[in-house]
């Protein structure tokens, strides 16, 4: 069964300050990998995927990830971050082939401080 | 165009009751997806319609039940309301056919079920 590991619940950084949430994830094979952004009381907005290829994924908002496969990580980056980052950031993982289940990591809150 | 929407986007209702919530997604996609996010959880899949069929199910109980229409709109269904079902209830539509495998989710900004 797949899985997604986020360790971080909760990360404060300085607005301008760079971003690292880590995001390790279980799945027999290649799998299809999401970064999605929760702001309060609303839905998920996809930050960017990866599928296949190119291993560093640019996304919106400045945001970048690298798939390792070696590592089963699929970290998410920022080099610098703006107060309007505050939110709650979710790493997913999707099974190629199948139904479209995609599970969801627990979540990341990142709060940032001007 | 007109992302993917929900109604009703809150509601409350008491231990026992029935509740149905709604999706429309966006124009042109077929595959809807339900998910449950519990307060300070990641969403969890309920279920996944294609083509007005059930494609895939999570780990819920029976009285969880969901249905696409020829529209490709669904509605997810809940019987006899238990405390633990509050949470924000999320429809999420695709392109992608799932005998394909997963494409990007678009979701909607969720009901919000509050169970007293």
């Amino acid at each position: 069964a797949q899985s997604v590991t986020q360790p971080d619940i909760h990360i404060t950084v300085s607005e301008g300050a760079s971003l690292e949430l880590r995001c390790n994830y279980s799945y027999g094979a290649t799998p299809y990998l999401f970064w999605y952004v929760q702001s309060p009381g609303q839905g998920l907005q996809l930050l960017l995927k990866y599928f296949s290829g190119d291993t560093l994924v640019q996304g919106i908002k400045g945001f970048e990830a690298e798939f390792k496969r070696s590592q089963s990580s699929f970290n998410l980056r920022k080099p610098s971050v703006h107060w309007s980052d505050a939110a709650e950031y979710f790493c997913a993982v999707g099974a190629r082939g199948g139904y479209q289940k995609v599970t969801f990591g627990t979540g990341t809150k990142l709060q940032v401080i001007p | 165009d007109a992302g993917v929407t929900q109604s009703p986007t809150h509601l409350i209702k008491t231990r026992g009751q029935h509740v149905t919530l709604r999706c429309s997604p966006i124009s042109g996609h077929k595959s809807v997806s339900w998910y449950q996010q519990v307060l300070g959880q990641g969403p969890q899949f309920i279920f996944q319609y294609y083509e007005k069929e059930e494609r895939g199910r999570g780990n819920f109980p029976d009285r969880f039940s969901a249905r696409q229409f020829p529209n490709y709109s669904s509605e997810l269904n809940v019987n006899a309301l238990l405390l633990g079902d509050s949470a924000l209830y999320l429809c999420a539509s695709s392109l992608v056919d799932p005998g394909v495998g997963t494409g990007e989710l678009f979701f909607g900004e969720g009901s919000r079920l509050t169970v007293l």
